[in-house]
């Protein structure tokens, strides 16, 4: 098991941005690629996006506007910002881990996840 | 988008009886590119199954993952008391990722 531990602010005012971070235990962050995936409250699972070991970034094309993804292999962590938040952006944001096989897609690697976090319940409201 | 449909719902059986799940996509999926997870409350999503049947590291073998195309299912040979959870789909041929709504497997 590769331990995963999601850290968030827990409530974001509206208009705000929503920052969460990720730490990766275990492994060097380096070797797989990461991803960010939400379930707001009685909905189904969301694929936010991915960022690669090598620093690129793939995001949902329902969140690209708003979304970014950063890596900081020397923390072993990787983050998301998400802006402009609405009460539509509140649920449990899951951090994951990629190790492959992967399908190399038009839009960049996807894959399935081998690792994930508890998840952090992320709540928009003022 | 590839919406993933999973059916049942929720599914109640008791401890040795057998669990399929279904999981159908509104397009193929290329290369069987679908995995499963086990999702239990207060845990991590634990990943079952890539490629539509490739078993994950440490899983056991009374789980089964079959189907290609559109149809994919997940079979449980012998429901032990630890397999009760949601269990959700995920297709990776198509972006973006897409997941189904879940399973719910309860005790009987």
């Amino acid at each position: 098991q590769v331990p995963l531990q999601e850290s968030s602010p827990g409530l974001v005012k509206p208009s705000e941005t929503l920052s969460l971070t990720c730490t990766v235990s275990g492994v060097s962050i380096s070797y797989y690629n990461w991803g960010w995936i939400r379930q707001p409250p009685g909905k189904g699972l969301e694929w936010i996006g991915y960022i690669y070991n090598s620093g690129a970034i793939n995001y949902s094309p329902s969140l690209k506007s708003r979304v970014s993804m950063s890596l900081d292999t020397s923390k072993k962590q990787f983050s998301l910002k998400l802006t402009s938040v609405t009460a539509a952006d509140t649920a449990v944001y899951y951090c994951a881990g990629a190790t492959g096989p992967y399908n190399y897609d038009t839009s960049g690697i996807l894959s399935s996840f081998d690792y994930w976090g508890q998840g952090v319940l992320v709540t928009v409201s003022s | 988008e590839v919406v993933l449909t999973q059916s049942p719902g929720a599914l109640s059986l008791s401890p040795g009886e057998r669990a399929t799940l279904s999981c159908r996509a509104s397009q193929s999926i290329g290369s069987s590119y679908l995995a499963w997870y086990q999702h239990k409350p207060g845990q991590p999503l634990r990943l079952l199954f890539h490629g539509a049947s490739s078993r994950a590291t440490g899983i056991p073998d009374r789980f089964s993952g079959s189907g290609s195309g559109t149809d994919f299912t997940l079979t449980i040979g012998r429901l032990e008391p630890e397999d009760f959870a949601v269990y959700y789909c995920q297709q990776y041929g198509n972006s973006p990722i897409t997941f189904g709504q879940g399973t719910r497997l309860e005790i009987k």
